[in-house]
């Protein structure tokens, strides 16, 4: 299976702030990844789906980039509803999501 | 609106079986590729199982093959999840979970069922 690694595995940050997420795969997935968030007690959402196109109803604050190996999800001014965790997940061959990089105030 | 519902967790023996549910409404069911993935308490999200629209291909992760078994029923706009000799580690909650777009096989989840818990334990 490919192996999905994110960084940093938890962040802190604060309300207006650029953040960015790391996912690298353990070999080539093209361009086979996604972005969800993910909220305490609440079913995963998706927000990126082929490295970079932005899933209907997420706003434009949200942007995703990569390709091969090594993919960053970015959210250009962070709001209070956006602290949750988020998870990558590759879509080239049997699924398997990183291990969820949590962002906290 | 489109909605997964999913029933049937609850808490089990360990080797013993459950059976879960996911009802689909507001999206022609019969068209997707439906999933299950788990998520144990406080872990990660991993990906239990999938199956394609007219049941002619499923696929399973490795720790639950041969032990649990996903059909549907696209006349009752329905996704089931056999799980059969449980363990302690397949306690998680489990969601459904739909392919973004129709008759594709590139596993994009969306949307997701808001979960059902398995417990497994003595």
């Amino acid at each position: 299976d490919i192996q999905m690694t994110q960084s940093p595995s938890s962040l802190s940050a604060s309300v207006g702030d650029r953040v960015t997420i790391t996912c690298r795969a353990s070999q080539s997935i093209s361009s086979s990844l996604n972005w969800y968030q993910q909220k305490p007690g609440k079913a995963p959402k998706l927000l990126i789906y082929t490295a970079s196109s932005l899933q209907s109803g997420v706003p434009s604050r949200f942007s995703g980039s990569g390709s091969g190996t090594d993919f960053t999800l970015t959210i250009s001014s962070l709001q209070p509803e956006d602290f949750a965790t988020y998870y990558c997940q590759q879509s080239y061959s049997t699924p398997t999501f990183g291990q969820g990089t949590r962002l906290e105030i | 609106e489109v909605q997964l519902v999913e029933s049937g967790g609850g808490l089990v023996q360990p080797g013993g079986s459950l059976r879960l549910s996911c009802a689909a409404s507001g999206f022609t069911f019969s068209r997707y590729w439906m999933h299950w993935v788990r998520q144990a308490p406080g872990k990660g999200l991993v990906w239990v199982s999938g199956i394609y629209t007219d049941e002619s291909t499923t696929g399973y992760a490795d720790s639950v093959k041969g032990r649990f078994t996903i059909s549907r029923d696209n006349a009752k706009n329905t996704l089931y999840l056999q799980m059969d000799s449980l363990r302690a580690d397949d306690t998680a909650v489990y969601y459904c979970a739909s392919q973004r777009a129709p008759y594709t096989t590139t596993s994009v989840f969306d949307p997701w069922g808001q979960g059902t818990l398995v417990t497994v334990s003595s």
